[in-house]
């Protein structure tokens, strides 16, 4: 059974620009998660998806931020016009529905 | 409002030394979840053990135990004979259902050689 995976594993930016992470859970699993984990700090929850319907939204996710999980597998987090404070890194979690989440890597946003 | 509290922001002890981590917690939900995850220096967070708010039995695994207090709102994690691999942040985390997460800020333990 392989974990969660995302993709890419780091990425710089040049502040303004737009940019894209991929998340595949574990497969079978329903729920999918995003949470933002800037240095220092514990990850903070950001959404989460059951299947394709996106179910809950942070304040953290300002109007720049976009998730979607299109066929309930993989999901896409979008940051438009990044900004020097969105650099973090972006956990990605799944679950089959248990109060259990699984991590992925993360995927390190260095915006200059 | 559901709050969790790691007083100890970093910790260092020589290998095969005992270690405790504090972890304080608020909820105002009678059934509740908690966690501790290990996240090293590689960067992926690792899930530990998951307690459940109706059972406060404590458990251990290997060299590792967990101490579940109701009454003072504790969950705490002891790490016997430390060793140097067990360096890392450990996060002491709440969820009072299937969704969202409240991590702590996290102790950062350093085990010397």
């Amino acid at each position: 059974d392989t974990g969660v995976s995302q993709n890419p594993r780091h990425k710089i930016t040049k502040r303004g620009q737009n940019v894209t992470f991929r998340c595949d859970p574990i497969s079978e699993h329903n729920r999918l998660y995003w949470y933002r984990q800037t240095l220092g700090q514990g990850p903070e929850f950001l959404t989460y998806f059951q299947n394709e319907a996106q179910l809950e939204k942070s304040r953290l996710l300002s109007d720049r931020f976009s998730a979607e999980r299109p066929k309930g597998s993989f999901s896409t987090l979008e940051i438009q016009r990044t900004e020097q404070g969105d650099s973090a890194m972006y956990l990605c979690a799944s679950s089959s529905g248990t109060v259990e989440q699984y991590f992925g890597p993360g995927t390190r946003l260095t915006v200059t | 409002a559901q709050k969790v509290t790691q007083a100890q922001t970093e910790i260092s002890v020589v290998e095969k030394e005992d270690v405790t981590l504090d972890c304080v917690y608020e909820t105002r939900d009678t059934t509740y979840y908690l966690f501790w995850y290990k996240q090293p220096p590689s960067g992926e967070l690792v899930f530990l053990i998951r307690r459940n708010s109706f059972d406060e039995q404590n458990e251990i695994s290997g060299r590792y135990s967990w101490n579940f207090q109701k009454s003072t709102s504790s969950f705490n994690f002891t790490i016997t004979a430390s060793q140097v691999v067990d360096s890392a942040v450990y996060f002491c985390a709440l969820s009072e259902g299937d969704d969202k997460i409240i991590f702590g800020k996290g102790t950062r333990l350093h085990i010397l050689p």
